[in-house]
């Protein structure tokens, strides 16, 4: 079955990092680029980046810039997203995602993960 | 950033009715859109990609248009599984979404 199976909750003080892992399985890790995506209540989604699996280059949204970092372990399909710097505005469901395209040029979002939800509290 | 403006905010309509959403971007994306359905407590469901092309095993009432900076979401007839949240997405400069249209039973 093709799906991104993600960590579970967390609950971080503010200043402090928080790391998600997404696990891939069902379809061939290298081949698709992950992006991460954020959802805070109520609100849109928000980009903070992606990684390409196969070399682990990344590329971040500029707002998270110096406190995002993307990797991957390829030898257990997995891809971590590390934020730091937490503070209350950070508090969010953080998706990880795979854009349908293998050629890694039409970035549409075909497979998410059920979330990570992220809680800043002092 | 390009800022994605979607309208309305919430829709309000009954079963069967015809249904457009709209998205806006500040400059163009070509028709590098997408948009997503999100119901409660669940990741978003990829609907419609490249502006209009309909993503496998998407009901054929989703079609999508536009091309630049103005784009459309359209359900033909209206069916209960369809209350939702909508987003658009562009994927021209990086990603930025919408902040979504809910649409509600009226």
């Amino acid at each position: 079955q093709v799906q991104l199976v993600q960590s579970g909750a967390e609950v971080k003080k503010p200043g402090a990092s928080v790391k998600v892992s997404c696990r891939a399985s069902g379809y061939t890790f290298t081949d698709y680029h992950i992006h991460w995506v954020r959802q805070a209540p109520g609100q849109g989604p928000e980009w903070l980046g992606w990684i390409n699996p196969e070399n682990g280059g990344a590329t971040y949204a500029q707002k998270f810039q110096g406190r995002v970092t993307m990797t991957r372990d390829t030898s257990i399909t997995t891809a971590y997203m590390e934020l730091s710097g937490l503070t209350i505005d950070d508090t969010a469901l953080y998706y990880c995602t795979r854009i349908g395209d293998s050629y890694g040029v039409d970035w549409y979002l075909d497979l998410w993960g059920r979330g990570t939800l992220v809680t800043v509290s002092s | 950033d390009i800022q994605m403006t979607q309208s309305p905010s919430t829709l309000s309509a009954s079963v069967g009715d015809r249904v457009t959403i709209t998205c806006r971007a500040s400059q163009s994306v070509r028709s590098w859109l997408a948009w997503y359905q999100q119901k409660p407590g669940k990741a978003p469901q990829l609907l419609i990609y490249k502006a209009s092309t309909l993503e496998s095993g998407v009901p054929s009432r989703f079609s999508g248009r536009g091309s630049g900076t103005d784009f459309t979401l359209s359900i033909s007839s209206l069916q209960p599984d369809d209350f939702a949240t909508y987003f658009c997405h562009q994927y021209h400069i990086n990603s930025t979404f919408g902040r979504g249209t809910k649409v509600e039973i009226k």
